[in-house]
């Protein structure tokens, strides 16, 4: 079966640097997303991996390593309006969207 | 990116009454869209993929006849919740993407319903 998993929740400072992991198991794979959600809001786009390494975008970095099925966002300077759920996604080898179950991210002053 | 516009945003119905939710793709043409349910503190759990011209595929455990779609035109899809019930009351989202590419998904806005 295809699966995707990544800590439930989290907590940080403001301020401070956190790393969301993500980790997969998908019959085949053509790339990653990440997407925010606040709270009783639809999902945005964050990021797009497809190859191995570091993607960097302002406060934002998305780290991908397919060898290992494994991947990670990384947001630096944290604002509390980061406090959201961060979800991890992964295109299969048949271009369906395979969600994880989120992370939620709780940043506190 | 892309515009994905979805409405209403919230409604309140009563149980037995049907609720229709439309989402419209405002700058391309989507001939997929997908429509999500989530639940509190859950992530989404994909309904059904919609098919522009064509029937839409349910996942496993979706009751089609309850959760009716369609996809009349490239730039339209609609859910329609029928005979509602409380323990159908959940956040509905769409979202549109162009199949067999790697482009990422654009979302509507979302629809919080309420069954009472």
């Amino acid at each position: 079966g295809q699966n995707i998993d990544q800590p439930t929740e989290m907590t940080a400072t403001e301020g401070a640097i956190v790393q969301i992991n993500c980790t997969y198991q998908t019959s085949g794979f053509n790339g990653l997303f990440w997407y925010q959600q606040h709270a009783g809001e639809a999902p945005t786009f964050l990021s797009y991996n497809v190859l191995d390494g570091l993607e960097e975008k302002g406060r934002f970095s998305s780290f991908l390593s397919r060898s290992k099925g494994y991947s990670y966002l990384l947001l630096k300077e944290l604002q509390m309006k980061d406090s959201a759920s961060y979800l991890c996604a992964v295109l299969d080898s048949n271009y369906q969207l395979i969600w994880g179950a989120g992370t939620k991210l709780i940043i506190k002053p | 990116g892309a515009v994905v516009s979805q409405h209403p945003s919230r409604v309140i119905c009563k149980s037995g009454t049907s609720v229709k939710i439309e989402c419209r793709s405002l700058d391309f043409q989507a001939t997929t869209m997908f429509w999500y349910r989530q639940f509190p503190k859950k992530s989404l759990m994909l309904m059904a993929t919609s098919n522009e011209g064509s029937k839409a595929t349910y996942e496993q455990g979706v009751e089609k006849d309850k959760f009716l779609i369609n996809h009349a035109s490239l730039t339209l899809s609609t859910l329609t919740v029928t005979s509602a019930h409380p323990e159908d009351s959940s956040f509905y989202i769409c979202s549109a993407r162009v199949v067999d590419t790697h482009t990422e998904a654009f979302f509507g806005q979302g629809t919080r319903l309420t069954v009472v």
